[in-house]
């Protein structure tokens, strides 16, 4: 089993809907959550750490729940630069160390 | 402004040739990394450093070796061991072992010629 586990998708969505990501994880030892963005052929950036209480940053709402291990990433009114993959990513206790671990991302297309 | 910078942004290397991709920061991190990104597929750890003149083996180490000799720089080579090379090469680096996330270099491109 994967450490972190996203749908791939591409999730295909119109300009002003709204689409949900999910992103499940093993480690019930996780520490801290962030969802990150990686546009075609670049580095990924930070979109917005996840806490258990939940936040909002505009137009992305993003969940945690610790006892399902499951984190979830809302963006409402897509815009057509949304266009991107979303990496869930843990940091975790690694064999050694403390990582980072990312999911393979979900892709997701706006258009007009 | 303080950042990661990789150089360079493309490189072309023969079959059976080293070569040596940059990372520099100027974040004052303590940690940095690299990743490996294959089309279609998530980051991959090759290596990590912790502190200077300390580094660690990732999980897909074989064929890559990185030196630390200074806190803002962490080069990697790619050998001629390594017998798939072609793919997107990210440096990243942290505070605080991650805890607060990664920031990323705009990353190196390797094709095998």
């Amino acid at each position: 089993r994967k450490e972190v586990e996203q749908d791939p998708g591409p999730f295909n969505v119109p300009e002003g809907a709204t689409v949900a990501f999910n992103c499940t994880y093993s480690n019930s030892a996780s520490q801290s959550f962030f969802w990150y963005r990686q546009d075609c052929r670049k580095e990924p950036k930070l979109l917005m750490s996840v806490y258990s209480s939940g936040n909002e940053d505009g137009r992305f709402t993003a969940q945690l729940n610790r006892a399902s291990q499951y984190i979830s990433l809302l963006i409402r009114d897509s815009k057509l630069s949304d266009s991107a993959t979303y990496l869930c990513v843990v940091f975790t206790r690694g064999t050694g160390f403390q990582k980072l671990v990312f999911g393979t991302g979900t892709r997701l297309l706006v258009s007009p | 402004d303080g950042g990661i910078t990789q150089s360079p942004k493309y490189l072309f290397r023969k079959e059976g040739q080293n070569v040596t991709l940059s990372c520099e920061q100027n974040l004052n991190h303590d940690a940095m990394y690299w990743y490996r990104q294959d089309p279609g597929q998530g980051l991959r750890l090759i290596y990590y450093s912790q502190i200077v003149n300390d580094f660690q083996k990732g999980d897909i180490a074989e064929g890559y070796s990185v030196s630390r000799e200074k806190k803002e720089s962490f080069p990697l080579t790619v050998t001629s061991a390594q017998k798939n090379p072609t793919a997107f090469y990210l440096c990243a680096s942290s505070q605080d072992r991650g805890r607060d996330g990664y920031t990323f270099g705009s990353g190196t491109r390797l094709t095998v010629v």
